[in-house]
């Protein structure tokens, strides 16, 4: 079983719908959680941190739910330039010893 | 001004060769990484160093040797290049604290292809 999984898409969505991503773990002792994004041929970037209350940011909200393992991320209204890939990422270490594991991605596309 | 740089972009290059990627950054960071991302987009960590000390080292052939002359600088060296060394190599930074997680800052990616 892979450490992160998620759904490779691609999730083809008209401009100004909702989509939702999921993601799910496996290692129980994963201590952070983050949502980043890539463009095609980029580097990833930090899109947001995903923390068990919930967390919102602007269009973009991220759930976790430690007790499934499970990390979701909500966009609304999306726009076109929120054409990209999204990674699943789980920090299985802390402070030095951050060790980022990433998921496969989900690419998205939003179309006119 | 670029945070994280990489050189060189696109590597091209035969079966055998040696061959170096240098990254550094200007960010005042004290942790950097390398990553791998293979031809199905899956990226995995390599290496990690913490103030020149290796922190992280995944399963990687010993082709595969890191170096780490200042904390602002991490270079990977790979000897006798295979064809299933092609991928992209993203470096990254980060500044560590013992209990809190920060953002890691990747840079561009260096395209490498054996031929």
């Amino acid at each position: 079983r892979k450490e992160v999984e998620q759904d490779p898409g691609p999730f083809n969505v008209p401009e100004g719908a909702t989509v939702a991503f999921n993601c799910t773990y496996s290692n129980s002792a994963s201590q952070s959680f983050f949502w980043y994004r890539q463009d095609c041929r980029k580097e990833p970037k930090l899109l947001m941190s995903v923390y068990s209350s919930g967390n919102e940011d602007g269009r973009f909200t991220a759930q976790l739910n430690r007790a499934s393992q499970y990390i979701s991320l909500l966009i609304r209204d999306s726009k076109l330039s929120d054409s990209a890939t999204y990674l699943c990422v789980v920090n299985i270490g802390a402070g030095t010893a951050s060790k980022l594991t990433f998921g496969t991605g989900t690419r998205l596309q939003v179309t006119l | 001004d670029t945070a994280v740089s990489q050189t060189p972009k696109y590597l091209v290059t035969q079966m055998g060769n040696d061959k170096s990627i240098k990254c550094e950054q200007n960010l005042g960071h004290d942790t950097m990484y390398w990553y791998k991302q293979d031809s199905k987009k899956f990226l995995k960590i390599m290496f990690s160093y913490n103030n020149k000390e290796l922190i992280i080292n995944e399963t990687v052939p010993n082709r595969f040797s890191p170096k780490s002359p200042d904390k602002a600088h991490l270079n990977l060296h790979i000897n006798s290049l295979e064809l299933g060394d092609s991928a992209v190599y993203f470096c990254a930074s980060s500044q560590e604290t013992a209990s809190t997680y920060n953002e890691q800052f990747f840079g561009p990616g260096t395209r490498l292809t054996v031929l």
